[in-house]
């Protein structure tokens, strides 16, 4: 099945400068690869997704990276702000073809701390 | 629409008693993932539905897990009889679309602690 690594497993900024979150995958028939957001006794929300067809894709302060060749994807945050604060992971769907379509694989998360 | 909605937000059981985690979804969803938290496993997916038809069950840990979906506005995730390594947080999640795409709704999950 597949397997999704998420480095690093804590990241320390200060405000305002840029967080850079790093993932690879194993199957190489994946095509889907959201990030969520997960804030401290709350469930993981979606912030932003890419899909294999496309290399880069951005929303505000928040845009995602996809080398398919490599197999892997990261997640930049510009201008962070103190609640950017939280867990972030990484995921990453398999191909319907092998019935993984509906099945998403999630990254080990990454605890983000933005310091005044 | 007030989302997903999970209860209990905290259980705290003792080894051997019966755990009953429960899901009600967004309406008009017609996919709902039960998936398990751990520091050391991450999110697990445990199983989903279909249009209440559990569709992938092979996550689900050993047969002391179960879970059932009898209408499309209620599901429940029962542990019997629960062990302190299932100790973790369990979330219910639901989503519209088919497929590779579609964002998935989590709700705010039920904290387990097996004693």
């Amino acid at each position: 099945g597949e397997n999704v690594e998420q480095h690093p497993s804590t990241l320390s900024v200060q405000e305002g400068d840029s967080a850079v979150i790093k993932c690879t995958y194993s199957d190489s028939a994946s095509n889907y690869f959201p990030w969520y957001k997960q804030e401290l006794g709350k469930g993981p929300q979606l912030i932003i997704d890419i899909r294999s067809n496309v290399g880069e894709k951005k929303d505000q302060r928040i845009a995602v990276t996809l080398n398919k060749t490599a197999k892997h994807f990261s997640l930049h945050i510009t201008e962070t702000q103190p609640e950017d604060s939280a867990v972030y992971f990484c995921a990453a769907s398999g191909s319907i073809l092998t019935g993984g379509g509906n099945k998403l694989t999630f990254g080990t998360g990454t605890q983000l701390k933005v310091e005044l | 629409d007030a989302g997903v909605i999970q209860s209990p937000r905290h259980e705290v059981t003792e080894m051997g008693q019966e755990v009953t985690l429960r899901c009600k979804p967004i309406s008009g969803h017609d996919y709902l993932f039960w998936y398990r938290q751990t520091m050391m496993r991450g999110l697990e997916l445990l199983i989903y539905f279909n249009n209440n038809v559990p569709i992938d069950d092979s996550g689900m840990p050993e047969d002391r897990f179960s879970a059932k979906m009898p209408n499309a506005s209620f599901s429940t995730l029962k542990i019997q009889p629960s062990e302190p390594r299932d100790s973790a947080v369990y979330f219910c999640a639901s989503r519209r679309l088919a497929g590779d795409t579609g964002e998935l709704f989590f709700g705010e999950g039920s904290r387990l602690t097996v004693l």
